[in-house]
């Protein structure tokens, strides 16, 4: 079974600073995908960053950038230069390949509050 | 990119009666379309997979009796709460996946909120 794991239920940051998601993860399979959503109060998806298990290559997308340890089926995201509106839900998320289901398992989710 | 629909955004229902919420793809043919609940400060959590033209996959746990998805065509798929009642009510999303539009991402769409009384 597919297993999500957020630790941190709630962090906050000072506008301008960097803060660091964490996120692990258990699974089976070698190869799969791994993202960020974030999730404001209209409750709409938002996807963050994603990254393939078989690219070694760390994703970053402007301000955002994951440290993805494959051995250690480790996915955190960093925000740098974070700004009020990153304030969200976060969430981590597991995806199969199309041929082996394609299903999103989600984490439980880290609540940001960015601070002014 | 790519668009998913849902409607209605925010319905109210009474407790014995059924509901139907319809997932849309605007631009895209949906191959898979994938169902989501979500509880208030809680995750997502998957119900079931929707491919077109086939019976969807119930996550275990999930009614399938209760829950009912169709998918008819590669744009639409409907999941109806049969006989309501309060504990079904929740914040439903869906997601839809095409392969038009990559093969490493879905989109989701902007969920209902049911509220049964």
């Amino acid at each position: 079974a597919q297993t999500v794991t957020q630790s941190q239920p709630e962090m906050s940051v000072q506008e301008a600073e960097t803060v660091t998601l964490s996120c692990t993860y258990d699974t089976s399979e070698s190869d799969y995908y791994l993202f960020w959503y974030k999730q404001p109060p209209s409750r709409q998806m938002i996807l963050v960053i994603r990254q393939e298990a078989y690219k070694q290559q760390n994703a970053t997308e402007n301000r955002f950038s994951v440290n993805f340890q494959k051995a250690a089926k480790s996915f955190s995201l960093k925000i740098s230069d974070s700004q009020l509106g990153d304030a969200a839900m976060y969430f981590c998320a597991y995806r199969l390949l199309p041929n082996t289901g394609n299903q999103f398992y989600f984490g439980t989710g880290t609540s940001l509050t960015v601070i002014p | 990119g790519a668009v998913v629909s849902q409607h209605p955004s925010w319905v109210i229902c009474k407790s014995g009666t059924s509901v139907k919420i319809e997932c849309r793809s605007l631009d895209f043919q949906a191959t898979t379309m994938f169902w989501y609940r979500q509880f208030p400060k809680q995750s997502l959590m998957l119900m079931a997979t929707s491919n077109e033209g086939s019976k969807a996959t119930y996550e275990q746990g999930v009614e399938k009796d209760k829950f009912l998805i169709n998918h008819a065509s590669l744009t639409l798929s409907t999941l109806t709460v049969t006989s309501a009642h309060p504990e079904d009510s929740s914040f439903y999303i869906c997601s839809a996946w095409g392969l038009l539009v990559g093969t490493d991402t879905q989109y989701f769409g902007p969920g209902t909120r049911l509220t049964v009384l």
